[in-house]
């Protein structure tokens, strides 16, 4: 298996723009998860997916904040507009179930300038 | 809320010594436990699991949990520099998401 890919791996971008981060999980892999990561905060959970459902999005910071899982394969997390402090890597995950194991991708570093 | 505590570090230990990493958590309810390890730049990589009290063997890596004392612990036999990384701690159960800790930055010295 491929793992969990993500993209882009490096985003630098300018405040105000729009920015879109992509995701696809293990096949077979119902659990999906959106979290940043910084050194003052450590791993933050944004949104929760199981079965392509939102769960639990109590994570993400405000409204600019947005994510999808159109079908089991593909997840996107999007920030309109970017903000400089939105600057982090940000990881998608996905397991079996939500208390298991979870395998991550190589994370996106974002840059808002 | 659910938290997961662990001593940000660096821990520095010479090649060759026991790396003792510990982490403690709040919630009872939590079953699971992991370790990752994570490099500099990289993502987080599961190297641990355990459920169980006690302790749990994989190679070089030790894992042992303690639930009364809400206490997790990795213990890394014979450590070499190709181990200086930073572990995270994390705990769920079936009803929740993980709860992951800050991490311990390990130092393996030559």
């Amino acid at each position: 298996d491929a793992g969990v890919i993500q993209s882009p791996r490096h985003e630098v971008t300018e405040m105000g723009q729009e920015v879109t981060l992509r995701c696809k999980p293990i096949s077979g892999h119902n659990s999906l998860f959106w979290y940043r990561q910084t050194m003052m905060r450590g791993l933050e959970l944004l949104i929760y997916f199981n079965n392509n459902v939102p769960i639990d999005d109590s994570g993400m910071p405000e409204d600019r904040f947005s994510a999808k899982m159109p079908n089991a394969s593909f997840s996107t997390l999007k920030i309109q507009p970017s903000e400089p402090r939105d600057s982090a890597v940000y990881f998608c995950a996905s397991s079996f179930n939500r208390g298991g194991g979870y395998t991550f991708g190589s994370g996106t570093r974002l840059t808002v300038v | 809320q659910k938290e997961v505590e662990q001593n940000s570090g660096p821990l520095s230990v010479p090649e060759g010594a026991i790396a003792s990493l510990n982490c403690t958590y709040s919630d009872r309810g939590s079953q699971s436990f992991f370790w990752y390890r994570q490099y500099s730049g990289k993502s987080p990589e599961l190297i641990m699991s355990i459920y169980s009290n006690g302790d749990k063997e994989d190679g070089r890596f030790t894992a042992q949990l303690n639930k009364a004392s809400q206490y997790v612990s990795l213990l890394i036999r014979d450590s070499q520099p190709s181990d200086s990384a930073t572990y995270l701690c994390a705990g769920g159960s079936g009803y929740s998401t993980l709860t992951f800790g800050k991490g311990t930055m390990l130092l393996v010295s030559p």
